[in-house]
């Protein structure tokens, strides 16, 4: 079975500083890579995807994430955040070909950005 | 559009109750998920419907946990004879169900707050 490791359970910055975060993913064969965001109040949505071809992968609201395979790794990028980007970020796996679409989700990393 | 619904919003109950969670997937989704998301194990994996396929079910931690598609489009979770640990928010979430291999993108919705007393 696969599990997703997210490094960092919260994570606090200023505006404009940049983010980064990490998520492992362990199996044994090709999977499809998620970035999901939940922001106060809201639901899970979204943020990009990743399937094949450039591992470099650009998201909604200036997001964006590199796929290692060599590492494992699919790490959330953001160049400069916003007070707005306060939110709980979740990596998420499936292995491609699978019958079913069902997601394993890493533990989660809050990031709170101070004004 | 209107996204995935999910009622109710909050339900307390009392242990050894039994609750009925709903969810109304996005218009024309044919792939329908629930997860569930407690402080103590993150964001897990329930239970998956696929059009008129066997649902996959191996997420499912009891045999107090069932959950059913009714006409290809509602869902509905029960949980029997609820338990303390049994509190968390569920989650449910579609997709088109049409793109192979996994690449779907699940649309989640705002989730129930169960808790049990």
């Amino acid at each position: 079975a696969q599990s997703v490791s997210q490094h960092n359970h919260h994570v606090i910055l200023s505006e404009a500083a940049s983010l980064e975060l990490g998520c492992n993913y362990s199996y044994g064969g090709t999977v499809n890579l998620f970035w999901y965001v939940q922001y106060p109040g809201q639901h899970l949505q979204l943020l990009l995807k990743y399937f094949s071809g450039d591992p470099l992968v650009k998201g909604i609201k200036g997001f964006e994430a590199e796929f290692i395979k060599s590492k494992f790794s699919f790490n959330l990028r953001k160049p400069s955040v916003q007070w707005s980007d306060t939110a709980e970020y979740f990596c998420a796996v499936n292995p491609q070909g699978a019958a079913g679409n069902k997601l394993t989700f890493g533990g989660g990393t809050r990031v709170l950005v101070k004004p | 559009g209107a996204g995935v619904s999910q009622s109710p919003s909050n339900k307390v109950t009392e242990k050894g109750k039994d609750v009925e969670l709903r969810c109304d997937p996005i218009s024309g989704h044919t792939a329908l998920y629930w997860y569930r998301q407690s402080l103590g194990q993150g964001l897990e994996f329930l239970i998956y419907f696929q059009g008129n396929s066997a649902p996959d079910k191996s997420g499912l931690p009891s045999d107090r946990f069932s959950a059913e598609r009714t006409g290809g489009s509602v869902s509905t979770l029960t949980i029997q004879r609820t338990q303390q640990e049994d509190s968390a928010v569920y989650l449910c979430a579609s997709s088109l169900g049409r793109l192979a291999g996994g690449t779907d993108t699940q649309y989640f919705g705002p989730g129930t707050r169960l808790t049990v007393l």
